[in-house]
């Protein structure tokens, strides 16, 4: 069965701080696809980064940083030295099979507040 | 600019009224959904549509109704069989390549029962 499991509900930090969001999932396809997704105060989830099955190299962009490792099934992401800025919900989310539909899977997210 | 356009952003109903949120989308996708969303939660599937004329029931259906007339709009119908509609609806939509490219979604309508 696909599932995509945020074991955390919610995490506080206090600015400047690291923050890591875990997000596991199952699936039996071979080739799928993983996505972050930020859904600020304002409600619109907002795409941050999305990740083929076959590219397990860690990416960086600004503060943000994602770790695929396909061994545990996990796709977990890090913010580094943490804002206020970063408070919203993050989603992760797989491709569902069969992929020629182009449907996700979502997390039942994981809520970040950092204080300043 | 493309992208999704949910209107209207509050939207209060009386009991046992019917009442359509709006979802129209210019990015050209083929694909488009409806989720809901209650406060602390994540999102629920309630309709999606993969082509004009045709759409198929998520994981929460009941109560709801959909129309998919033109590739660009997806309304989403609240009916007085909904029992408890009061939650954060949001659309997406996305086009169908096979490489799964994610999902562009709207803003969001907060549908409020009075």
């Amino acid at each position: 069965a696909q599932k995509v499991t945020q074991a955390q509900t919610e995490i506080s930090v206090v600015e400047k701080e690291d923050v890591t969001l875990d997000c596991v999932y199952e699936t039996r396809d071979t080739t799928y696809y993983l996505f972050w997704y930020k859904q600020p105060p304002s409600g619109e989830l907002v795409f941050l980064i999305r990740r083929n099955s076959f590219d397990e190299q860690n990416e960086i962009s600004g503060r943000y940083s994602w770790n695929f490792q396909k061994s545990t099934s996990s796709f977990n992401f890090t913010i580094t030295a943490s804002q206020v800025v970063d408070s919203a919900v993050y989603f992760c989310a797989l491709s569902e099979p069969p992929r020629d539909t182009d449907k996700l899977i979502f997390g039942t997210g994981t809520r970040l507040q950092v204080f300043p | 600019d493309g992208g999704i356009t949910q209107s209207p952003k509050y939207l209060f109903r009386k009991e046992g009224q019917n009442v359509t949120l709006s979802c129209e989308q210019n990015l050209n996708h083929d694909a488009m959904y409806w989720y809901r969303q209650d406060p602390g939660q994540g999102l629920r599937l309630i309709y999606y549509s993969q082509i004009v004329n045709d759409f198929q029931k998520g994981d929460i259906a009941e109560g709801y109704s959909v129309s998919r007339e033109k590739k660009e709009s997806f309304p989403l119908t609240v009916t007085s069989a909904q029992k408890n509609p009061t939650a954060f609806y949001l659309c997406a939509s996305s086009p169908i390549t096979g490489s799964n490219y994610g999902y562009t979604f709207g803003s969001g309508t907060r549908l409020t029962v009075v």
